[in-house]
């Protein structure tokens, strides 16, 4: 059984540029959500995409938009890039669609510096 | 709007003692589910243990079990005979039950010492 990976591992961009992460969630889950992790802070919800349509949105800007793929892999795609974007991104697969309290497996996250 | 509050920044024991960490919740509803993730140093955050409130038994995996204190609001781990492998950060997360968003606490940091 594959885990959830993320590509790339690490990235650095200039404010106003735009960049897309990805990530491949595990074998048989339906459900993908994204996070973002400030330095030394919790995580933050970002979006979460069952069966190809967003699920749930948390307090992020249009400018953080997502897409989910027949395959349950997915994108984050981040628009005019600010400073305060620098973070860990995480994306997690799951089964949610069925159930709330079905495990989220993490993937190792994207490194985002933002110079 | 539920908030996650995790008032120990930074927590420290020695190898074998037992440790406790805190986390308190705010929210209105009902039906909800609480977990502890633990993210070991530069490692993926993985799920140590979680709880349904309408459950009234603590949950309990292997050396780690919470404290659900539900009229509190407060949701603690208790990790025995710590092992230097239990060295991360530790997470408190609570998800409402109609609303599948996971909302995060700021973390404890655990240092287990030889």
């Amino acid at each position: 059984e594959t885990g959830v990976t993320q590509s790339p591992t690490h990235l650095i961009k200039t404010r106003g540029q735009q960049v897309t992460l990805r990530c491949s969630s595990q074998s048989g889950h339906n459900t993908v959500s994204w996070y973002q992790q400030a330095l030394g802070q919790g995580p933050q919800f970002i979006f979460q995409y069952y069966r190809e349509e967003e699920n749930g949105r948390g307090n992020f800007p249009p400018r953080f938009s997502g897409l989910q793929f027949p395959n349950y892999s997915s994108e984050l795609n981040v628009n005019a890039l600010e400073l305060d974007d620098s973070a860990l991104y995480l994306c997690a697969s799951s089964s949610l669609g069925t159930s709330p309290y079905n495990e989220q497996f993490f993937g190792p996250g994207t490194r985002l510096t933002v110079l | 709007a539920q908030t996650v509050t995790q008032s120990q920044p930074e927590m420290s024991v020695q190898e074998a003692e037992t440790v406790t960490l805190s986390c308190t919740y705010d929210t209105s509803e009902s039906n909800y589910y609480l977990f502890w993730y633990k993210q070991p140093p530069s490692r993926q955050m993985i799920l140590v243990i979680r709880q349904e409130a309408y459950k009234q038994q603590n949950a309990t995996e292997n050396r780690f079990s919470v404290n659900f204190q539900k009229a509190a609001k407060s949701f603690s781990l208790k990790i025995s005979d710590s092992q230097l492998g239990d060295t991360a950060m530790y997470f408190c997360a609570f998800m409402e039950g109609s609303n599948y968003q996971l909302i995060w606490g700021a973390g404890t940091k655990l240092i287990i010492k030889p």
